[in-house]
C-alpha cells in the first residue's frame, strides 16, 4: 500500500514569496492534516480536514496560509507571503477516520532566507 | 506550553530497557500514540493504547497507561542503536491528535 506522498521534499524561498505544498494521502483516507514542525519541537497542527470540510483550522495563521482538500483526496497548504519564522518542516498526515492512527509522509522542508 | 509534556533526552546502553514518559492533559482522550522520528524522515506510527487498557504489549514494545495520572510510558527492551531517534507522544482529544515536544533517544555501544 503506497503511503502519504508529499512534494516536494526540499523548498527555498525568500522572505515575501509564495510557496505550495502537495500532499496525496493513503487511499481511502478521509481525514488529513497538515502539521508545522519548527526544529526541536513537536509537530504543531495547523489544519484537519474531514473529506472535503475542514475540522480545525484555530492555529492556522489565515492571514498567510491558506489550505484545500478539493474533491476529499489531495489537498494543497499555501504560504504567501513567507516571513523567516516560517522556517520548517510542514508534514501531512492521514489517517482512516478522525481519532485513528494517523500516518505521515516525508515532509517538505522550508528555508525562508 | 506544550499540552503533552516528555522529558527531552534519554541516554540508553545498547541492550538495555529504555523508558520513555510522557504525561497528557485531556482526561477524555480516546487513543494515545507514540510514534518515532529518525532524522530527515516522517513521523513513524509505533503503537497505540486505547483508554480503556492499561498496558499493550507489541514485540519489544510496552505501553503503560496510567489513567489516574494521566501518564503514559513506552518501554522498549533491549536497545539497539537503530532505536536511536526522537518518540513522540500524543493524544487525540476533540477529535484532534496533538503531540508532545519529543524525547531524543540516544543509545551508545
Amino acid at each position: 500500500e503506497a503511503g502519504v506522498a508529499q512534494s516536494p521534499r526540499y523548498k527555498i524561498i525568500e522572505k515575501r514569496q509564495s510557496v505550495a505544498f502537495w500532499c496525496n494521502p493513503i487511499s481511502g483516507h478521509a481525514t488529513l492534516y497538515w502539521y508545522q514542525q519548527i526544529l526541536g519541537q513537536g509537530p504543531k497542527l495547523l489544519i484537519q480536514f474531514q473529506n472535503n470540510g475542514v475540522v480545525d483550522d484555530s492555529q492556522l495563521p489565515k492571514d498567510r496560509f491558506s489550505a484545500e482538500r478539493l474533491k476529499g483526496v489531495d489537498s494543497t497548504l499555501k504560504i504567501q507571503p513567507a516571513k523567516l519564522e516560517d522556517s520548517a518542516v510542514y508534514l501531512c498526515a492521514s489517517s482512516f477516520e478522525q481519532g485513528a492512527g494517523a500516518f505521515f509522509g516525508q515532509g517538505t522542508r522550508l528555508t525562508v532566507v | 506550553g506544550e499540552d503533552v509534556e516528555q522529558s527531552l533526552f534519554l541516554s540508553v546502553r545498547e541492550g538495555d530497557s529504555s523508558v520513555i514518559n510522557c504525561t497528557y492533559t485531556d482526561s477524555s482522550s480516546t487513543y494515545l500514540y507514540w510514534y518515532k522520528q529518525e532524522p530527515g524522515a516522517g513521523l513513524q506510527l509505533l503503537t497505540y493504547i486505547f483508554s480503556n487498557m492499561d498496558m499493550k504489549q507489541d514485540q519489544r514494545l510496552t505501553v503503560l497507561l496510567n489513567k489516574k495520572d494521566k501518564h503514559l510510558s513506552l518501554r522498549i527492551a533491549d536497545t539497539q542503536t537503530g532505536d536511536s531517534a526522537i518518540y513522540f507522544c500524543a493524544e487525540v482529544n476533540d477529535y484532534k491528535l496533538s503531540f508532545g515536544a519529543g524525547t531524543t533517544v540516544t543509545v551508545r555501544a
